[in-house]
């Protein structure tokens, strides 16, 4: 596609509960990577994907985090047993190599209830 | 990865440019500089990239003196949908380990 696409954009879930959240990078791009920012905060690094190598995962806040990238493309961030603090925005950037400048989607926003 | 100092917020008028500055005193040799641009509930988004002395754009210039120790985003003749939080990130072009660490940014708001 045109752009980077992050589904669902908005999640609603209760405490304790699993959620997964999608990105689908631009085509062609081989870095991939996930952010998280929290109101009115700066950009957390989380995890980072570059073509078969293993993945950067030094940002995951807890074990509760995973992700995968499944075929050098779509990408799948899960998040066991929530808990409020994991409230925030999810962002998800690719681009064409480390180089390049990354673009973004536009977030998923996840509220933990 | 070299840490970056920015002012936490800046205020500006219309038509004004606009000046941000980045202190990066330890970047090294094969970092380049790469400035963000984001809207409220939206992904930052990439303006502008350089190695050193000035790139220009469409949308903004970036100064980069001799020594590399700082750089300059000028935004010229800003407008009310300038307002944003502007990021300057220094990152090595030449490693795998391609992630870019988000510091607070500038706020940079825009008055009429």
């Amino acid at each position: 596609g045109a752009g980077v696409s992050q589904s669902p954009s908005n999640k609603v879930t209760e405490k304790g509960k699993d959620v997964e959240l999608r990105c689908d990078p631009i085509s062609g791009h081989t870095a991939l990577y996930w952010y998280r920012q929290s109101l009115g905060q700066g950009l957390e690094f989380l995890i980072y994907f570059q073509g078969n190598s293993a993945p950067d995962k030094s940002g995951l806040p807890s074990d509760r985090f995973s992700a995968e990238r499944t075929g050098g493309s779509v990408s799948t961030l899960t998040i066991q047993r929530t808990q409020q603090e994991d409230s925030a925005v999810y962002l998800c950037a690719s681009s064409r190599d480390t180089f390049y400048g990354y673009t973004f989607g536009s977030g998923t926003r996840l509220t933990i209830v | 990865l070299a840490k970056t100092t920015q002012p936490i917020s800046m205020d500006s008028y219309e038509g004004q440019e606009v000046n941000i500055t980045c202190s990066h005193n330890n970047i090294a040799t094969n970092d380049y500089i790469t400035w963000y641009q984001q809207f409220p509930s939206q992904g930052p988004r990439f303006i502008i990239q350089g190695y050193k002395t000035k790139v220009t754009n469409e949308v903004a210039s970036l100064f980069i003196p001799a020594d590399r120790k700082s750089s300059t985003l000028s935004l010229p003749r800003v407008s009310l949908s300038d307002t944003a939080v502007y990021y300057c990130l220094v990152g090595d072009a030449s490693s795998n380990t391609g992630k870019l660490i988000f510091g607070q940014g500038t706020t940079l708001q825009v008055k009429p």
